[in-house]
C-alpha cells in the first residue's frame, strides 16, 4: 500500500527556534498534502493544503507565517514551524493524496509530536 | 462546514464481543464518510468508507459501518473483536471539497 513518512517522529526545542518537519511519500507522487494538528485526546484539525508547486491554503485561524509551508516536489511537503513558543507543542500529522488516484483518499503519515521548552 | 462527534471516548470489550463505536455528524450538504484506525506509532489507516449506493459498507479487518441519513449517523461494528484491534478510532466527514473533519476518536481496549 502507499506509504507516507515523516520525519523526525519527535523533536524538542527551544522557545524562539524554528522546527521543519517532513513528509514524504515514499511509492507514489502526492500533488496534494495536508496538514494537521492534533491536541491531546482531541481531533485532528486541518491546518493547510498544499498543492505542488503552489501555495498552500490555510484554514481559518491559522496563521501562514507562524505555519510556513513547501510543497517543492510530488513527494515532498515540510512544515516549519516559526519562532516555535510552548504553545506550539502538538502532534503534527501530515496526509498525502495520490496523484490521479481517487480524491477522497488520503495516506496518512505517523505524527510528529514537537514539545518546546 | 462539517462536523462529527464520537459518543465515546474509550470503550473497552472483552475478546470476542461484539464492539459499536458511535459516530454522529452534521452537514448541510451531502457528505462522504470514513472510519479510521490509529495504532501505536503508526499512521492513520482507512478502515471503510461511505461515498454513495448501499448504506452497509463492509471494510477491511471484519469492520462494518452503516449510513443511516435520518439520524445523520455512521456507527462502526465488528462482531468478535481480538486483542490486535485495541487502537484509536477516528470517524470522519469530508464534503465535496474533500476536506476531512474528525471526531475526536475513541479508544478500543480489547481485553483477555
Amino acid at each position: 500500500g502507499a506509504v507516507v513518512s515523516q520525519h523526525p517522529s519527535r523533536v524538542i526545542c527551544k522557545s524562539g527556534t524554528s522546527v521543519k518537519i517532513e513528509c514524504r511519500s515514499l511509492d507514489f507522487q502526492a500533488t496534494t498534502m495536508f496538514w494537521y494538528r492534533q491536541f491531546p485526546k482531541q481531533s485532528l484539525m486541518l491546518m493547510a493544503t498544499s498543492n505542488e508547486g503552489s501555495k498552500a491554503t490555510y484554514e481559518q485561524g491559522v496563521e501562514k507565517d507562524k505555519f510556513l509551508i513547501n510543497h517543492a516536489s510530488l513527494t515532498l511537503s515540510t512544515l516549519t514551524v516559526t519562532s516555535a513558543h510552548p504553545e506550539d507543542s502538538s502532534f503534527y500529522i501530515c496526509s498525502a493524496r495520490a496523484s490521479g488516484g481517487e480524491r477522497t483518499q488520503q495516506f496518512f503519515g505517523p505524527g510528529t509530536r514537537l514539545t518546546v521548552l | 462546514a462539517q462536523s462529527v462527534t464520537q459518543l465515546d471516548s474509550q470503550v473497552p470489550v472483552f475478546e470476542e464481543a461484539p464492539v459499536e463505536l458511535r459516530c454522529n455528524y452534521s452537514s448541510s450538504v451531502s457528505v462522504y464518510l470514513f472510519w479510521y484506525v490509529q495504532y501505536p506509532n503508526q499512521g492513520l489507516q482507512l478502515l471503510l468508507k461511505y461515498l454513495s449506493g448501499s448504506t452497509l459498507v463492509k471494510g477491511i479487518n471484519g469492520f462494518e459501518a452503516e449510513f443511516n441519513k435520518s439520524q445523520t449517523s455512521f456507527h462502526l461494528r465488528k462482531p468478535s473483536v481480538h486483542i490486535s484491534d485495541t487502537a484509536e478510532y477516528f470517524c470522519a466527514v469530508s464534503g465535496f471539497d474533500y476536506k476531512l473533519s474528525f471526531g475526536a476518536g475513541t479508544t478500543v481496549t480489547v481485553r483477555a
